[in-house]
């Protein structure tokens, strides 16, 4: 079945420190791979997605690139700030997106930037 | 109001109550899902709507029961639920073939 591994923390970086959130994932077929984000006392926000390989989405500063030749989708960003402190989460959706589908977490990772 | 709306946003209920939670969409949307999250677990994908017919039971114990009158609503009746029951309850929506899905802020759901 679909699976995704990402490093669970809680990870923790001083402000404009560079950010690398390691995720890969097993699964069959050619799956979409997002990154959301989860603040405190809030739902789940989609951060940035990729359909197929070697696509690179990006959203705040924020991005990550479809690699499927080592099934990853690693989370980046080059400078942090104390407002990205957050859970983020790797997901993938089994196949194009074609139908309705669950999509399969990983058991997300939490971020401190500190001042 | 816009995207994924939840309510209520926190309950607490007896095993032997009965409840429902509500979820509201107004992206347009056509398809949506319920999804629960525990304190150390991934989350896990609990039912899927597409055109307001059930598509995925994702082995969800009877005590749950989803319901989708339409595309905009989404409602999740609980009865005589566990502790272990006790998280928090996300719904989602997205329009088939575009894959992203959208979220609301959550249920926090406590079983005494």
């Amino acid at each position: 079945g679909n699976s995704v591994t990402q490093m669970e923390g809680p990870v923790t970086l001083s402000e404009e420190a560079f950010l690398t959130i390691n995720c890969t994932y097993t699964a069959t077929g050619y799956p979409s791979l997002f990154w959301y984000v989860q603040y405190p006392g809030e739902g789940l926000q989609l951060l940035l997605k990729a359909t197929k390989a070697d696509d690179k989405g990006s959203n705040k500063g924020f991005e990550a690139t479809y690699r499927k030749e080592t099934t990853s989708f690693h989370l980046e960003k080059g400078s942090v700030q104390v407002s990205d402190s957050a859970v983020y989460f790797c997901a993938l959706i089994r196949g194009s997106g074609g139908g309705a589908d669950g999509l399969t977490f990983g058991k997300g990772t939490h971020l401190i930037i500190q001042p | 109001e816009t995207g994924v709306t939840q309510t209520p946003r926190h309950l607490v209920m007896g095993m032997t109550n009965k409840k429902s939670l509500k979820c509201e969409q107004h992206l347009g949307h056509n398809a949506m899902y319920w999804y629960k999250q525990s304190a150390k677990k991934p989350l896990e994908l609990m039912f899927v709507y597409s055109l307001e017919e059930r598509v995925e039971n994702n082995s969800v114990p009877s005590r749950f029961s989803p319901e989708c009158p339409n595309s905009s609503h989404l409602f999740l009746h609980l009865h005589t639920l566990q502790p272990e029951d006790s998280a928090l309850y996300l719904c989602a929506s997205s329009q088939e073939g575009a894959g992203s899905q959208y979220f609301g802020p959550g249920t926090r759901l406590t079983v005494l």
